[in-house]
C-alpha cells in the first residue's frame, strides 16, 4: 500500500508570494492534516480535513487554508509569504478524524527568501 | 490549550536503557502518542495510551499517569538506529473534535 504523499518535497519562495503544498492520503483514509514543523516550534497542528470538510483548526493566522477534494487529496494554501513561515510542512493521514495511528508523508521544504 | 514539557536532548550508550519523560496540562485529555522521527524523515507512529498503565511494545514500552499529567517513553537495549527525535503527542477532545499538541521533541543520542 502506498504511503501518504506530498508534493513538491522542496520549494524556494519570496516574502509576498503565495504557495500551495499538495497531499494524497493512503488508499482508504478519509482524514487528512496538515502540520508546521519547526525548530524553534516544534510539530504545530494546522487544520484537519474530512469527507471535503475542515474538522478542527490550529491557532495559525487567516493566511494559511486548505481544502480536501472528494477523492481525499488535500491542498493546503499559504498566501502573502512571511520569513517566519519557512517550515517543513507535514501531511498525515487516517481512516477517520482523530484516529491513531497518523500516518505521515515526508514533508514539504519551504524556504522563503 | 495544552502545555506539553519534555526534555529537549538526552545521551546514552548502546545496549542502555534510556527514559524519556513528558509532562502535559490539558482539560479534555483522550490520549497520548508517542513518535519516532529521524532526522529529515517522517515521523512513525511508536505508541498509544489512553489509560494509566504501561504499554509495551518489543523493546519500547510507554507509561501514562493521567493524575499526574505524566508519560515516559521506555527505550530498553538501546540501538545505533534509535538516535532520534521522540515526539509526545497529547490529543483533547474539544467540542466533539480531537486536538493534537505534540511536544517539541527529545533529540536522543545513542553513542557507543
Amino acid at each position: 500500500k502506498a504511503g501518504v504523499t506530498q508534493t513538491p518535497r522542496y520549494l524556494i519562495k519570496t516574502r509576498g508570494q503565495q504557495v500551495t503544498l499538495s497531499c494524497s492520503p493512503i488508499s482508504g483514509h478519509r482524514s487528512v492534516s496538515w502540520y508546521q514543523q519547526t525548530p524553534g516550534q516544534g510539530l504545530q497542528f494546522l487544520f484537519e480535513y474530512f469527507s471535503e470538510t475542515q474538522r478542527n483548526k490550529g491557532n495559525f493566522p487567516g493566511r494559511f487554508s486548505g481544502r480536501q477534494f472528494s477523492n481525499s487529496r488535500s491542498e493546503m494554501n499559504v498566501s502573502t509569504l512571511e520569513l517566519g513561515d519557512s517550515a517543513l510542512y507535514l501531511c498525515a493521514s487516517s481512516q477517520a478524524p482523530g484516529d491513531q495511528p497518523q500516518h505521515f508523508g515526508d514533508g514539504t521544504r519551504l524556504s522563503i527568501l | 490549550g495544552q502545555n506539553i514539557d519534555q526534555p529537549t536532548e538526552m545521551t546514552a550508550t548502546e545496549g542502555a536503557i534510556v527514559q524519556i519523560n513528558c509532562t502535559y496540562q490539558t482539560s479534555g485529555f483522550n490520549g497520548l502518542f508517542w513518535y519516532q522521527q529521524h532526522a529529515g524523515e517522517a515521523p512513525t507512529f511508536l505508541s498509544y495510551n489512553v489509560l494509566d498503565g504501561l504499554e509495551e511494545k518489543g523493546r519500547f514500552s510507554s507509561f501514562l499517569s493521567r493524575s499526574k499529567g505524566y508519560s515516559y517513553l521506555l527505550l530498553k537495549e538501546l540501538q545505533m538506529k534509535d538516535s532520534a527525535s521522540y515526539l509526545c503527542a497529547v490529543r483533547e477532545a474539544s467540542g466533539g473534535s480531537y486536538i493534537p499538541t505534540f511536544g517539541r521533541g527529545t533529540s536522543l543520542i545513542v553513542h557507543p
